[in-house]
């Protein structure tokens, strides 16, 4: 079974602070990363997508891999209370087809 | 726009009253799929469609159908609708395969009485 898991939280952390999560995921061969957020009721919404080791950054967001420990995490810097949703973690995997397996989440709320 | 939309994005109905959720795509994208989302059970795919007239089955087919018969539409078909197909649907669909950037619609929010 291909799996892709989150701590499902919920995390808190304070306005202005430093929001970490973190996804391991079971395939090895597993090339393509991707962080979503969810907004409760809305869709998933992509945020960020990484592909090699090491780090990735885009404004607040920055997106981290290590393939060999099978671990992507994002870190949102200067947290704001529009942060506060449920985030996604997927990633590819192969098997009869290529598709994004993702995680059940992490809802985080960042309070003012 | 680049958009994916669905419709109805809300739905109430009854036990064995046949429906279809329509799903359209403006961006020539290849791929187009079917999640459904449950709390605790995250996202979980029903079906997926490489392109037109190809269609496979995902994780949790069962109860549910599609096709793909033009590029850009991807109805899901609920035949015999059950209680515990109540839940949140999203279509999605991406530019070439199931391992590229998924965009989502807004989903369609199902009731099965």
């Amino acid at each position: 079974q291909k799996e892709v898991e989150q701590n499902s939280g919920p995390l808190s952390v304070p306005e202005g602070a430093i929001a970490s999560l973190n996804c391991t995921y079971s395939d090895r061969v597993s090339q393509s990363f991707f962080w979503y957020r969810q907004y409760s009721g809305k869709s998933p919404e992509l945020i960020m997508s990484i592909y090699s080791n090491g780090d990735k950054e885009d404004g607040r967001f920055t997106a981290q891999l290590n393939k060999a420990s099978q671990y992507v995490s994002l870190l949102i810097r200067d947290s704001q209370p529009s942060d506060s949703a449920t985030y996604l973690c997927a990633v590819n995997m192969r098997g009869g087809s290529e598709k994004l397996v993702f995680g059940k989440g992490t809802k985080l709320t960042v309070n003012p | 726009e680049a958009q994916v939309t669905q419709n109805p994005r809300y739905l109430i109905t009854v036990t064995g009253k046949k429906l279809t959720v329509t799903c359209s795509q403006n961006m020539n994208h290849e791929y187009m799929s079917w999640y459904r989302q449950d709390p605790g059970l995250g996202l979980r795919q029903i079906y997926y469609s490489m392109n037109v007239e190809v269609t496979d089955k995902g994780d949790v087919p069962e109860g549910y159908k599609v096709s793909r018969k033009e590029k850009r539409n991807f109805p899901l078909i609920l035949e015999s609708p059950s209680p515990n197909q109540t839940s949140l649907y999203f279509c999605a669909s991406s530019f070439s395969s199931g391992s590229d950037t998924q965009y989502f619609g807004p989903g369609t929010r199902l009731t099965v009485l």
